[in-house]
């Protein structure tokens, strides 16, 4: 079965750092794509960054750029996610999600989705 | 940025009948677009990509048309496992983008 599983949210302060981890399972994960999208709480959905499967091409959302690092261990089946300077506004569940079309670089649907991830920014 | 924005954003339909979901980008994006399901507390869900693909195992109701900027997602005999949020994402270019979301509730 392809899954993929998030960890690491949690209460962090304005300010402060926290790094989210993905497991990836069930498919050749160095062959796909990758991406983190958050949902703020009651509201609608935002691609946060994307990663190819060679981690050469990686984009971020304007809103995260220059705060925030995606990265991958193909050798672990594994995503990350550095975020760095965090604010209130970074307050989300976040999802990480499989770039399903394989050795293919951009961004396309995604597929599947993990259960996600809350993280709180908040003194 | 391609801005999404979907209509209604709330559907009251009866249970077998059908429900028209409508999503409109600001500027053309072919075909590049995609329909999730996200039931309450859980994850979307893949239902469409490419307009009109339906994800592996979707049930044949569900269907989705369209092209440019103007597309559809219908059920065309809603059940009650449909109660959700829809939405549509447009992959044309970067950031990828969602609409708001359309909320169906059953009748």
């Amino acid at each position: 079965e392809v899954q993929v599983i998030e960890s690491g949210g949690d209460l962090v302060q304005p300010g402060g750092s926290l790094r989210l981890s993905c497991a990836a399972s069930g498919f050749i994960f160095s062959s796909h794509g990758m991406n983190w999208v958050r949902q703020a709480p009651g509201q609608g959905l935002e691609w946060v960054s994307y990663i190819s499967g060679d981690s050469n091409f990686i984009q971020y959302a304007d809103s995260v750029k220059g705060r925030f690092t995606i990265s991958r261990d193909n050798a672990e089946n594994s995503l990350y996610l550095q975020m760095n300077s965090l604010r209130g506004e970074d307050t989300a569940v976040y999802y990480c999600a499989r770039t399903p079309t394989p050795n293919v670089v951009g961004w396309v649907w995604l597929d599947p989705w993990g259960q996600g991830t809350l993280v709180t920014v908040s003194s | 940025e391609i801005v999404m924005t979907q209509s209604p954003a709330t559907l009251s339909v009866s249970p077998e009948e059908r429900a028209t979901l409508s999503c409109r980008a600001s500027q053309s994006i072919s075909t590049y677009l995609a329909w999730y399901q996200q039931k309450p507390g859980q994850a979307p869900r893949l239902l469409i990509y490419g307009a009109s693909t339906r994800a592996t195992g979707l049930p044949a109701r569900f269907s989705g048309s369209g092209s440019g900027t103007e597309f559809t997602l219908i059920i065309s005999r809603l059940q009650s496992e449909d109660l959700a949020l829809y939405y549509c994402q447009q992959y044309k270019s970067w950031p990828p983008t969602f609409g708001g979301g359309t909320q169906v509730e059953i009748k």
